[in-house]
This record gives structure tokens, sequence and C-alpha cells, in this order.
């Protein structure tokens, strides 16, 4: 099956700092790539939807001058938290669609940011 | 709307059968998903409906109900590793929406 890769798997910053996580996938190419965020012992949240060479759509209470998405390659996508809080400690986790089907999601292992 | 509904939480005990059921907003609808998740790691495809009916895979069946918004996961022969969240969401309008997920104890 079709691969998507993460990095870091986890990363530990200071506060107020910024921090970057690719999303990569592996074998196949993705006009599409999605950002989701996930709190301890609750669903996924969608963030925004990364559009090769155009610009994300951000969910509702987003801030997408917080959340940097860039998706400048059709195997590429990143998302960079400037400013970096506490609040902003969670599992940020990529999928990526091969564009045959919508059906054909595939999620990258996840990113633990802590913010100290 | 974007709801989606499922249990919070059920346990079951080993060897068992569970169905975890899930209902959904119909509007858009375009396939629905069960992913199984466990603590740390990211969902794993378990199974993808979008048309009625049971779609069986090994232990795993999920079945759908489009008139209905309403969708269930069945586990057969439960084994402790089964003992996970199990996600269930809907491809609104090529749109993921997720659900709250159902934490599963799997008891011996």
């Amino acid at each position: 099956g079709a691969v998507v890769s993460q990095h870091p798997s986890w990363v530990i910053c200071k506060s107020g700092t910024s921090v970057k996580i690719e999303c990569r996938s592996l074998d196949f190419q993705a006009t599409t790539m999605f950002w989701y965020r996930q709190f301890p012992k609750q669903s996924l949240m969608l963030m925004a939807t990364s559009n090769e060479g155009s610009k994300a759509t951000y969910e509702q209470g987003v801030e997408k001058d917080k959340f940097l998405i860039n998706h400048a390659s059709l195997t590429l996508s990143t998302l960079t938290v400037t400013s970096a809080h506490p609040e902003d400690s969670s599992f940020y986790i990529c999928s990526a669609g091969s564009g045959r089907s919508t059906y054909e999601q595939y999620f990258g292992p996840g990113t633990r940011l802590t913010v100290t | 709307g974007q709801n989606i509904d499922q249990p919070t939480e059920m346990t079951a005990t080993e060897g068992a059968i569970v169905q975890i059921n899930c209902t959904y907003q119909t509007s858009g609808f375009n396939g629905l998903f069960w992913y199984q998740q466990h603590a740390g790691e990211a969902p794993t495809f378990l199974s993808y409906n979008v048309l009625d009916g049971l779609e069986e895979k090994g232990r795993f069946s999920s079945f759908l109900s489009r008139s209905k918004g309403y969708s269930y996961l069945l586990l057969k022969e439960l084994q402790m590793k089964d003992s996970a969240s199990y996600l269930c969401l809907y491809n609104q309008g090529g749109k993921l929406i997720f659900g709250q997920g159902t934490e599963l104890s799997v008891k011996p």
C-alpha cells in the first residue's frame, strides 16, 4: 500500500519558537494532503486541506497565520507552528490521497509536539 | 451539518463479538470508513462502505444503510490486541468528517 511519512516523529520546543513538520507521500503523488490535530482521548480534528500549488484551506477556528502550510510539490506538504505555546502541544497527523479516489486516504505516523 | 455520532466507550470479553454503531448526517455522503487507532499511533484503515450492505473482511465486518445514515463495525472473536479506539468517519464532498471514536476495552 501507499506510504506516508512524517518528520519529526516527536519534537520538544520552547514557547515562542517555531516548529516545522513535514509530510511526505513516499510512493505516490498527492495533490491534496490533510492536516489533523489530536488531543489526548479525543478524535482527530481537521485543521486544513493542503493543495499542491495553491493556498491551503483552513477549517473554522484554525489560525492560518499561526499554522502555516506549504504544499510545494506533489509529495511534500509542511506544517509550521509559529510562535508555539504550550496549548499547541498535541499529536499532529497528516493524510494524503493518491487521487484515484478519495477512498484512498493514507495517514502518516504522526508527530508528537510538546511545547514547554 | 457535519454531525457524526458513535458511543464513547465499550467493553467486551476476549473471544466475544462486539458491534460499534455510528450514525451520521446523510447530506453530501460519499462513503464511510472505519479506522482503528491505538494510543499514540496514527489510524489504520479497516473498511470502506459506499453501498448498502455488509462488507466482511476476516474478523471485521462493516455494514452501511445510506437511507438511515447508519453504519456499524462488527468485531468477532475478540482478541486483547483489539483494544483500541475505533473511528467512524465519512466522506462529505471530499472532506473526511471524523466521529469522536469509540474506546474499546477487551477484557480477559
